[in-house]
């Protein structure tokens, strides 16, 4: 049984960095062919892709936000995480974190998902 | 980039909805689709456009059609209503998301 579940701070500041951690169970990221995605919702808006790591440390992200986001993993531990800089007030927003659906299928799509964590970026 | 999808649809018990999403590059690539309820994590409902994953109930459908694809739930229920998303990727093979369409179940 796959499961994930997201974890971190759920205020911050303006200009701070976030840190979010993603603890899964049910596979193994030194598994071939297995990636965890970071998806992220606004209140009322719609979902918008973040990263994506993959078993092989292949790391991919958004375009628009590529130069403040890292996606790092560590495999003892089963976990993900992502980091963001330098947070606006419009990075408000529910962070999910997902896996990959299986390798081979593409582009790639989210076959199970955390509940998600709500962050808030306010003074 | 962007996947376009009309931002409400509404529909009787059961009767029919169809959930258009429109891309450039939605000929070139696989296109999936979540389900979304109030305060809940997004559901897979569609994969590969047309297949649907296990525990998925068949009135659930996807089809394709070019630039344009479709999900089609048949003889609507209540539970139903949900926000509906659509994904695939643009020309480069970013991850990008539809806009959203709420169903409203009548």
């Amino acid at each position: 049984q796959i499961t994930l579940k997201e974890s971190g701070p759920t205020l911050v500041k303006p200009t701070q960095t976030l840190t979010l951690t993603c603890t899964f169970s049910g596979f193994s990221l030194s598994t071939s062919e297995v990636g965890v995605g970071w998806i992220r919702q606004p209140p009322g808006k719609a979902l918008e892709w973040l990263a994506l790591i993959y078993w092989n440390n292949d790391q991919r992200y958004s375009p628009s936000l590529r130069s403040r986001l890292a996606i790092t993993k560590d495999t003892s531990k089963n976990q993900v995480v992502l980091t963001m800089t330098n947070m606006d007030p419009e990075d408000t927003a529910t962070y999910f974190c997902a896996h990959r659906g299986p390798w081979g299928i593409v582009p790639p799509f989210f076959d199970y998902w955390g509940h998600g964590i709500l962050v808030a970026v306010s003074s | 980039y962007e996947l376009t999808q009309p931002p409400s649809v509404s529909v009787s018990p059961g009767q029919t909805a169809r959930i258009t999403c429109s891309g450039d590059a939605l000929a070139d690539h696989y296109t999936y689709w979540y389900q979304q309820k109030p305060g809940q994590a997004p559901v897979l409902m569609i994969f590969k456009d047309t297949e649907r994953p296990s525990g998925i109930p068949e009135r659930f459908s996807g089809s394709s059609s070019g630039t344009t694809v479709t999900l089609t739930i048949s003889a609507v229920q209540a539970e139903d209503e949900a926000d509906y998303y659509c994904q695939s990727a643009d020309s480069i093979g970013s991850v990008v998301f539809g806009g959203g369409t709420k169903v409203t179940v009548l």
